[in-house]
C-alpha cells in the first residue's frame, strides 16, 4: 500500500541553523501538508500546499518557514534559523483531493540544541 | 477559532470490552471529521473519515458517528484487543480550500490482556 515517507527520522541541530525536512507524498496525491507536534501537546497545522502554491498557513508558519516542491516527488519544509521552541515531531501528509482523507508520514523528530 | 476536545484523556479496559471514545468541537461548520490512531513515537494512521453530510462510518470493529449540529463524534471499538492500545485522535476540517485539520488532544487507550 502506498505511503508517505519522511527523511530524516531524527534531526539534531544547533539553534540558529537552517534545517530542511523532506517528504515524499503518495504519488497520485495533489494536496500536501505539514503539521507538527510538540512533545505532550496537540498536533498543530502548519501549512497546506496545492498546485505549487500555499493554500493556507497557520500563525506558526511565519517567515522562518518555507515549503517547496522541488521536483515531481519531493515536498520539503525549510526552517531558516531554528529556535529551541521549534523542537517537535514534524509530520508530512498528503491527500488525493482537498477534502479527502489525509495520509500521514512517520514524522521527523527535530531537536534544537 | 475551532477547539476540539477529547474525553476521556486516558482509558484502561480489560480485553474484550466494547468502548466509546468521545470528541467534541466548538464550531459546527466542518467539512469532515477524521479519526486517527497514533502509536508511541510514531506517525498517525487514518482510521475513518466522516463527511459532514454523513452520520456514521464503519471499518471492521470500528464505528464512528457524527452529530454535526451538536458538535460531537464518537468512536466505538467493539471487542477491544491489546493491539488496540494506542492514542486515538480526532480532527476536523473547515469549509475552505486549505483543508486544515484541527486536532483534539487524544484519548490514550490501554487494553489489558
Amino acid at each position: 500500500e502506498p505511503e508517505v515517507t519522511q527523511t530524516p527520522s531524527h534531526q539534531v541541530t544547533q539553534m540558529g541553523q537552517e534545517v530542511i525536512l523532506r517528504c515524499v507524498p503518495i504519488s497520485n496525491h495533489l494536496y500536501f501538508y505539514w503539521y507538527r507536534q510538540i512533545l505532550g501537546q496537540k498536533v498543530e497545522f502548519l501549512v497546506s500546499f496545492y498546485n505549487n502554491e500555499i493554500s493556507e498557513k497557520s500563525e506558526i508558519f511565519d517567515d522562518q518557514f518555507s515549503v517547496e516542491r522541488p521536483d515531481g516527488s519531493n515536498f520539503t519544509l525549510k526552517i531558516r534559523s531554528t529556535k529551541l521552541e521549534d523542537s517537535a515531531m514534524y509530520f508530512c501528509a498528503s491527500s488525493e483531493q482537498g477534502m479527502n482523507t489525509q495520509y500521514f508520514g512517520p514524522g521527523t523528530r527535530l531537536t534544537v540544541l | 477559532k475551532q477547539e476540539v476536545t477529547q474525553i476521556p484523556a486516558a482509558l484502561s479496559v480489560p480485553e474484550g470490552e466494547n468502548l466509546v471514545l468521545n470528541c467534541s468541537f466548538t464550531d459546527s461548520a466542518i467539512y469532515n471529521l477524521q479519526w486517527f490512531r497514533q502509536d508511541p513515537g510514531k506517525g498517525l494512521t487514518s482510521l475513518l473519515l466522516i463527511q459532514s453530510s454523513q452520520r456514521e462510518q464503519t471499518s471492521g470493529r470500528l464505528n464512528a458517528s457524527l452529530d454535526k449540529s451538536s458538535g460531537r463524534s464518537t468512536l466505538y471499538i467493539a471487542a477491544s484487543q491489546p493491539g488496540d492500545s494506542a492514542t486515538y485522535l480526532c480532527a476536523v476540517s473547515r469549509n475552505n480550500a486549505g483543508n486544515m485539520l484541527t486536532f483534539g488532544g487524544g484519548t490514550r487507550l490501554m487494553v489489558k490482556p
